[in-house]
C-alpha cells in the first residue's frame, strides 16, 4: 500500500530555514499537500498541489515535489511556526498522511 | 467564513453504533465534496470517509468499509458519518472537513471543523 515517511521530529532556530521531508514511491504521480496542527487545535492546509499557498498563509511557506521527495520549507521560522506537520497525497482513491513531523522552534 | 461544527461524539461500548453530526456555515455547501478525518489521541490524522457534492460518489478507509457510512443533507447544510460496530480502535477525535472541489478524491482538504470526541470503551 501507498506510504508517505515523514521525519518524526525537525528542530530550527528561530530565523532559520527549515526543511521537512515526505517521501513515497508514488509521489511522481501525484499532488502533494501540507497541513500544520498547532497544539490543541485542527490542522490548516498550508500547501497544496505541491506548491501553492492557500490565502491568509504567510510567504516563508513554501513547497516542492521532486517526483520521489515533497518538502515543506518554512524560511525565516518562527515560534509561532511550531506545530506537528502532515503530507498527505491520493492513493487512487484513498487519501494518505505521511506520519507528521514536529516542528521545534529553539 | 467558513464553519464546520461536529456534533454526536461521546462515550460507546464496543460493538454499538453512534452517528456524528456535522453542520456547515459560510459557504455553499452543495457545491462541495466532504469528508470525515480522524486522530487518535496523541496519534497522526487518518483519512475515514469522502462523498461527493451531490452524495453520487463515496469513498472510505480500509479500516472502516462496510462498518461507516458517509451521508449528506444538502438542503440542510449537514454532513453525517453512521458508525457501527464500533471497535476500541475507533477511538479518535472526528473532524469533519470541507473539500477544495466537487469530487470527493484528488483534491485538498482546505477546511476543518474543531472535531468531535468518540470513545469506544466498556
Amino acid at each position: 500500500s501507498f506510504e508517505l515517511t515523514q521525519p518524526p521530529s525537525v528542530s530550527v532556530s528561530p530565523g532559520q530555514t527549515a526543511t521537512i521531508t515526505c517521501s513515497g514511491d508514488k509521489l511522481a504521480n501525484t499532488y502533494v499537500s501540507w497541513y500544520q496542527q498547532r497544539s490543541g487545535q485542527s490542522p490548516v492546509l498550508v500547501i497544496y498541489q505541491n506548491a501553492n499557498r492557500p490565502s491568509g498563509i504567510p510567504g516563508r511557506f513554501s513547497g516542492f515535489n521532486s517526483g520521489y521527495t515533497a518538502t515543506l520549507t518554512i524560511s525565516g521560522a518562527q515560534a509561532v511556526d511550531e506545530a506537528d506537520y502532515y503530507c498527505q497525497a491520493w492513493d487512487s482513491t484513498t487519501a494518505v498522511f505521511g506520519g507528521g513531523t514536529k516542528l521545534t522552534v529553539l | 467564513e467558513v464553519q464546520l461544527v461536529e456534533s454526536g461524539g461521546g462515550l460507546v461500548q464496543p460493538g454499538r453504533s453512534l452517528r456524528l453530526s456535522c453542520a456547515a456555515s459560510g459557504f455553499t455547501f452543495d457545491d462541495y465534496a466532504m469528508h470525515w478525518v480522524r486522530q487518535r489521541p496523541g496519534k497522526g490524522l487518518e483519512w475515514v470517509s469522502g462523498i461527493n457534492w451531490n452524495s453520487g460518489g463515496v469513498g472510505y478507509a480500509d479500516s472502516v468499509k462496510d462498518r461507516f457510512t458517509i451521508s449528506r443533507d444538502n438542503a440542510k447544510n449537514s454532513l453525517f458519518l453512521e458508525m457501527n460496530r464500533l471497535t476500541t480502535e475507533d477511538t479518535a477525535f472526528y473532524y469533519c472537513v470541507k473539500d477544495a472541489g466537487n469530487n470527493w478524491y484528488n483534491e485538498d482538504f482546505d477546511s476543518w471543523g474543531q472535531g468531535t470526541l468518540v470513545t469506544v470503551s466498556s
